[in-house]
């Protein structure tokens, strides 16, 4: 079965610094992973996902993550965090079972 | 916006009443999924519904069913409900039960239990 552990459960950057959201999965077979977001008293939305086409995807907003076979990563990055960005993000993996969640505050 | 809508969007119950909750997909879509989010949790997997066939079920006991119409919209009912039901419940839409396809998200219907 495929899990995947989201290895912060908060992180804190200043506006305009890079942000990295770690993901880690475990699965027997190439598994599709997914990014949501999750903004306070919204829905889900999409930012990228990775279904084996190419291991570096980009997404909405100037996120980015790299699947990374040798390390069982998904990691989320972003060059420069935006205030907007402050939200809990999701890694979900296939079966659609989701990581506990990272919340990202996002200092002025 | 994703094109999946929820109803009620807030309701209360008493515990061991019964709820039902509603949800029309996206259009195109022939699978819905139902999540369950705890207030400052992840959202738990209940089951998914393809072509109106219970297509998978995470672990959630069997006072959790559901239902999908031939218009693939769906309905979740949860019987003799108790307190920890209290959460925000999701419906998600995609393509074909694939686990690949992208699932697109409600936004859901806030369930109290007092």
């Amino acid at each position: 079965a495929q899990s995947v552990t989201q290895l912060d459960s908060h992180v804190s950057v200043s506006e305009g610094t890079p942000v990295l959201l770690r993901c880690n999965y475990s699965s027997s077979y190439s598994p599709s992973l997914f990014w949501y977001v999750q903004h306070p008293n919204k829905g889900l939305q999409l930012l990228l996902k990775y279904t084996s086409a190419a291991t570096l995807v980009k997404g909405i907003n100037g996120f980015e993550a790299e699947f990374k076979k040798s390390e069982t990563s998904f990691h989320l990055t972003k060059p420069s965090a935006h205030m907007s960005d402050a939200a809990e993000y999701f890694c979900v993996g296939t079966k659609y079972i989701f990581g506990t969640g990272t919340r990202l505050k996002v200092l002025a | 916006e994703t094109g999946v809508t929820q109803s009620p969007t807030h309701l209360i119950k008493t515990r061991g009443q019964q709820v039902t909750l509603r949800c029309s997909s996206q259009s195109g879509h022939n699978t819905v999924s139902w999540y369950q989010q705890a207030l400052g949790q992840g959202p738990q997997f209940i089951f998914q519904y393809y072509r109106e066939e219970e297509n998978g079920r995470g672990n959630f006991p069997p006072r959790f069913s559901g239902l999908q119409f031939p218009n693939y919209s769906s309905e979740l009912n949860v019987n003799a409900l108790e307190l920890d039901d209290s959460a925000l419940y999701l419906c998600a839409s995609s393509l074909d039960g694939l686990s690949g396809n992208t699932i697109y998200f409600g936004e859901g219907s806030w369930l109290t239990v007092v």
